[in-house]
């Protein structure tokens, strides 16, 4: 109930292609879901985050899209970079930030030029 | 300069010593968690404590003990009891009521 699934386990994209990465969740409490970028040795550092009510939400090159009726949510990063290499975690939250985060397993990304 | 600070950055322990872990906040933030970093397992909780001398366990607790005396600050002691203790350990803070959470740069410990 308190999982959250993360897809894949690992993705190479080309350098200017589309990285997605994909969540899923049951906990239907659950209030709020960012997406962590980690770098290698580094502390896990917040990249982007939605709330439910809404479906979409960009920050230059990255977006989420949320899937309310699906309990799904995915990060896109456009025009990827092979700076953009590191390690990303979904997570989600609930009881409005009264309760730690519960976290995907991660993916691995690496944009090769 | 404001953040969250772990010390040290790399820890190297003998098998069946206790080690402690430090982490420090100057943001004011209420809330403070540990993390346990594992090659493909994620982030996953050891110890939260949303208020001073007040802490609760994780997902994963056993062979940990935290205090946490001052709001600022929340040491991890990993003792000899924890089985597989080689791990990134990550310190995160919060404010209470607040969705977001921010991370410290990890201690990386190896016990041989």
């Amino acid at each position: 109930q308190q999982q959250v699934k993360q897809s894949p386990q690992s993705l190479i994209v080309q350098k200017g292609g589309i990285s997605i990465i994909n969540c899923a969740y049951e906990n239907t409490a659950f209030d709020y879901f960012p997406w962590y970028q980690q770098f290698p040795g580094k502390g896990p550092a917040l990249l982007i985050a939605i709330r439910p009510d809404v479906s979409e939400k960009k920050e230059g090159r990255f977006t989420i899209s949320f899937n309310k009726s699906a309990k799904q949510f995915s990060l896109h990063i456009m025009d990827s970079q092979p700076g953009d290499s590191a390690t990303y975690f979904c997570a989600a939250l609930w009881n409005s930030g009264n309760t730690p985060l519960v976290f995907g397993k991660g993916t691995r990304l690496s944009v090769i030029a | 300069d404001g953040g969250i600070t772990q010390s040290p950055k790399y820890l190297f322990r003998k098998e069946g010593q206790n080690v402690t872990l430090s982490c420090e906040q100057n943001l004011n933030h209420d809330a403070m968690y540990w993390y346990r970093q594992d090659p493909g397992q994620g982030l996953r909780l050891i110890y939260y404590s949303q208020i001073v001398n007040d802490f609760q366990k994780g997902d994963i607790a056993e062979g940990y003990s935290v205090s946490r005396e001052k709001k600022e600050s929340f040491p991890l002691t990993v003792t000899s009891a924890q089985k597989n203790p080689t791990a990134f350990y990550l310190c995160a803070s919060s404010f209470l009521g607040a969705y977001e959470q921010y991370f410290g740069p990890g201690t990386r410990l190896t016990v041989t």
